[in-house]
């Protein structure tokens, strides 16, 4: 079965404490690694997307990696406004044809000041 | 203006009771998705659309039924609210161009069934 699962569930840094997240995937033929950003209450954004291993991928604090087995979003130097909840999501190729989107269960960041 | 939009934004009902949230999308795109998320449960697909005549089941679509009435438009009804399906919905679009995809939600709607 097709699986995405992301570590820690919440991590609690000091603004410009850098760190990682991980999101670990399991799945059969991995077509696209997705991120997103979700603020209490509101929908998911997007942030990005990877489909190979090696892949990077930066947006001001935050910067996507991916490899074989799993993805990481490394937040260098955050910030109080980068306490959010961040969804891995995965595509794979036998879904290709749906654009079913397979998420994990989000690791909530808060930053203190 | 946002480009997903959801009606309505909070929701309360009764058990019984039929219910619809509507989406609609300025991007253009064809594709339209109808997710629920519960906590603990992650984002679940419910629905999902690739053109107004294409309509297709996602992994929890039991209890469910929705209409796409334009390209525009995606529809998701409850046609007998049940309290489990207390949750946040959300929407989402998507277009797919050179065999890559990326869905973009709408803000959501917060529906609790008494």
């Amino acid at each position: 079965e097709d699986q995405v699962t992301q570590s820690p569930e919440a991590l609690r840094l000091q603004e410009g404490e850098s760190s990682s997240l991980n999101c670990s995937y399991t799945v059969s033929g991995l077509r696209g690694l997705f991120w997103y950003r979700q603020d209490p209450g509101k929908g998911p954004e997007f942030l990005f997307t990877l489909y190979s291993a090696g892949e990077e991928k930066e947006k001001e604090r935050l910067k996507a990696t991916l490899t074989k087995k799993e993805s990481f979003l490394h937040i260098t130097a955050p910030k109080p406004e980068d306490s959010a909840t961040y969804l891995c999501a995965a595509t794979t190729h036998g879904s290709s044809n749906t654009g079913k989107l397979i998420f994990g269960q989000g690791t909530t960041l808060q930053v203190k000041p | 203006d946002a480009d997903v939009t959801q009606t309505p934004r909070n929701r309360i009902t009764k058990t019984g009771k039929r219910i619809m949230l509507e989406c609609s999308q300025t991007k253009g795109h064809d594709r339209m998705y109808w997710y629920r998320q519960d906590p603990g449960l992650g984002l679940r697909l419910i629905y999902y659309s690739f053109d107004v005549k294409d309509i297709n089941k996602g992994e929890i679509s039991d209890g469910y039924s929705v209409s796409r009435q334009a390209q525009a438009k995606f529809s998701l009804s409850l046609e007998s609210a049940i309290p489990n399906q207390t949750a946040l919905y959300f929407c989402a679009t998507s277009d797919l161009y050179r065999g890559r995809e990326t869905q973009y939600f709408g803000p959501g709607t917060r529906l609790l069934v008494l």
